[in-house]
Order: structure tokens, then C-alpha cells, then sequence
């Protein structure tokens, strides 16, 4: 059975860089596309970047010139860097695993998603 | 970007009853690459739906999507206790993906 467990520090000051990791178990992580996604306190979910092992990757425009996404094929881990963070960076973090269907297309939908972590951007 | 507008914002039923979650978008959503997950607390969303109206793995068939260019429905017929939770949709038909605000379907 795939499991993904997000794991990182809850408390990050402002300024400073984010950093998670996504540890994936019961698959390879070269089987799949990968992204992080994240919800901020009472608003929507939003996709923040995705990568796939070969280095394919792809970032959404709002956070692009602050994050860093990457693929440790050894570790079977996922990660994310998220640099000069603020209050609006605080949210629950969650890796997902793009659906991948019988037709053999990879879609930007998830149909695995971790438990989440939370961060706290506070000083 | 395409915004994903869901309504009604509180869904308030009886179990045994049907629910009908909408969905509205800014622009025409691609190839109806729309998705439905469900999040109940404390978890992680889980997906029901994708390409418009295709079930994900495991999803019963009393839960149905619908729907096509910017206006797509999400249906649960005869409502169980453990459908009771806040469902989003999301379009991924562009290269960056959206959420909606989320429907929270709650006991009555």
C-alpha cells in the first residue's frame, strides 16, 4: 500500500527558507508525477509545483520565484523549498501523486495525497 | 487563471436524501479535466472524481459528477453518515490547476 508522509519544521521565522520533505513508501517514486499542495487557514487549496524524477517540473506562476521542488530517487523522497517566507506561506503542506489511468496518461489530478504538515511562519 | 466557484457554500441534509454540489468556472475548463475530492477533518482530501464524471478507484456508485465546459455537478444520491464533509472541485485543463472554495455538506 503507497504512503506518503510529509514531514518538516512547524514553526519557520519570516524571511527564512521552508523546507519539506515528502517520504514515499509501497512504490517507487519514479513510477509517478509528484506535487506539493497547499491550504492556508480557512481558504482554498492551491497547487504549488510538481516534479517527475527525469527533472521534469513545473511551478505555479504566484510562487515560482520562491520555491524550489526536487526528486531523490534513492531516498524515494520528494521536497520543497520555499525561500523569504511570510505569515501568507503559514498553511498546512501536502505532497500528492498525479492519477495515472489505464489509457497510460499521467492527468493533474491526485489520487494520493499525504497527511499534511503544518507550518507557522512566525517570529 | 481559471477561479472555480462552488455552491451553495452549506449543504444542510438528512441522510437517505440527494445532494447537489455545483461548480462554475471563469473559463472553459479543457478537455473537462475537472476533478471532486472530499476532505473531512483533519485529513487529507481524498479524490472521487475525475475527467468530469469518471470515478476514481473504490468510489461507490452513488456518488456521480456531470457536467461540461464551465458548469459541472457533483451528485451523492442517498446520503450516508460518512459523506457528511466538505468537498472541492479542481480543474487541472490548464497548466496551473485550481481549487474551488470548497461545499461543506453537513447533517440537518
Amino acid at each position: 500500500q503507497v504512503q506518503l508522509q510529509e514531514s518538516g519544521p512547524g514553526l519557520v521565522r519570516p524571511s527564512e527558507t521552508l523546507s519539506l520533505t515528502c517520504t514515499v513508501s509501497g512504490d517507487s517514486i519514479t513510477t509517478y508525477y509528484w506535487s506539493w499542495i497547499r491550504q492556508p487557514p480557512g481558504k482554498r487549496l492551491e497547487w504549488i509545483a510538481y516534479a517527475y524524477y527525469s527533472g521534469s517540473s513545473n511551478y505555479n506562476p504566484s510562487l515560482k520565484s520562491r520555491v524550489t521542488i526536487s526528486i531523490d530517487t534513492p531516498k524515494n523522497q520528494l521536497s520543497l523549498r520555499l525561500s523569504s517566507v511570510t505569515a501568507a506561506d503559514t498553511a498546512v503542506y501536502y505532497c500528492a501523486r498525479h492519477l495515472y489511468d489505464s489509457s497510460g496518461y499521467y492527468y493533474d489530478a491526485f489520487d494520493m495525497w499525504g497527511q499534511g504538515t503544518t507550518v507557522t511562519v512566525s517570529s | 487563471e481559471i477561479v472555480l466557484t462552488q455552491s451553495p457554500g452549506t449543504l444542510s441534509l438528512s441522510p437517505g436524501e440527494r445532494a447537489t454540489l455545483s461548480c462554475r468556472a471563469s473559463q472553459s475548463v479543457r478537455n473537462n479535466y475537472l476533478a471532486w475530492y472530499q476532505q473531512k477533518p483533519g485529513q487529507a482530501p481524498r479524490l472521487l472524481i475525475y475527467g468530469a464524471s469518471s470515478r476514481a478507484t473504490g468510489i461507490p456508485d452513488r456518488v456521480s459528477g456531470s457536467g461540461s465546459g464551465t458548469d459541472f455537478t457533483l451528485t451523492i444520491s442517498r446520503l450516508e453518515p460518512e459523506d457528511f464533509a466538505v468537498y472541492y472541485c479542481h480543474q487541472y485543463g490548464r497548466s496551473v490547476s485550481t481549487f474551488g472554495q470548497g461545499t461543506k455538506l453537513d447533517i440537518k
